[in-house]
């Protein structure tokens, strides 16, 4: 089955710097690439997503870039705010194929400096 | 308006009893979803189900049991509850072979 390893675990940031939290994943047969971000106590929010026929989408301060090769992706997000403190979650699925459910890293908790 | 709501939120219970927590989704989705988010916040799926139909099932105990009375609904029913079931049990959705899932607030069930 899939494996999605996430780094870092935690990323301490100084207010208005850039954040970038890597993920990579196994199974090629992998096409979506969701990010979620979850604060304390609530629920994974879904926050940029891309597929494996594009190579970077951006969204106001938040870009995902992909390697297909590499198999690897990354969130990037730039100017960063009190309110993006909370913790990331990258995950891959075949989405597309079905009912897959989506196979997570294991997070990073994104810490904010004033 | 909810998209995706949970019963009960929060859930307290002893050991050897069972219990289920229900899911239902408003967004005319096909597809649901359990996931177990653990004390470590590792986020797992547990359960895919399509048109009342069970697609995935993520080696779980079988004490775990989902129902899908209709394509709104997707409940889990535990039985002889365990100390390491305790977590956070997210439920979530989408549109069969459509990409974005949508998750409920999420339910935290504590065995004691």
């Amino acid at each position: 089955g899939e494996n999605v390893e996430q780094h870092p675990s935690t990323l301490s940031v100084q207010e208005g710097d850039s954040a970038v939290i890597k993920c990579t994943y196994s199974d090629s047969a992998s096409n979506y690439f969701p990010w979620y971000k979850q604060e304390l106590g609530k629920r994974p929010q879904l926050i940029i997503d891309i597929r494996s026929n594009v190579g970077e989408k951006k969204d106001q301060r938040i870009a995902v870039t992909l390697n297909k090769t590499a198999k690897h992706f990354s969130l990037h997000i730039t100017e960063t705010q009190p309110e993006d403190s909370a913790v990331y979650f990258c995950a891959a699925s075949m989405a597309g194929g079905g009912a897959d459910g989506l196979t997570f890293g294991k997070g990073t908790h994104l810490i904010i400096q004033p | 308006d909810t998209a995706v709501s949970q019963t009960p939120k929060y859930l307290v219970t002893q050991m050897g009893n069972d219990k289920s927590i229900k899911c239902e989704q408003n967004l005319g989705h096909d597809t649901m979803y359990w996931y177990k988010q653990d004390s470590k916040k590792f986020l797992k799926i547990m359960f895919s189900y399509n048109n009342k139909e069970l697609i995935i099932n993520e080696t779980v105990p079988n004490r775990f049991s989902p129902k899908s009375p209709d394509k709104a609904h997707l409940n889990l029913h535990i039985n002889s509850l365990e100390l390491g079931d305790s977590a956070v049990y997210f439920c979530a959705s989408s549109q069969f072979r459509e990409y974005e899932q949508y998750f409920g607030p999420g339910t935290r069930l504590t065995v004691t």
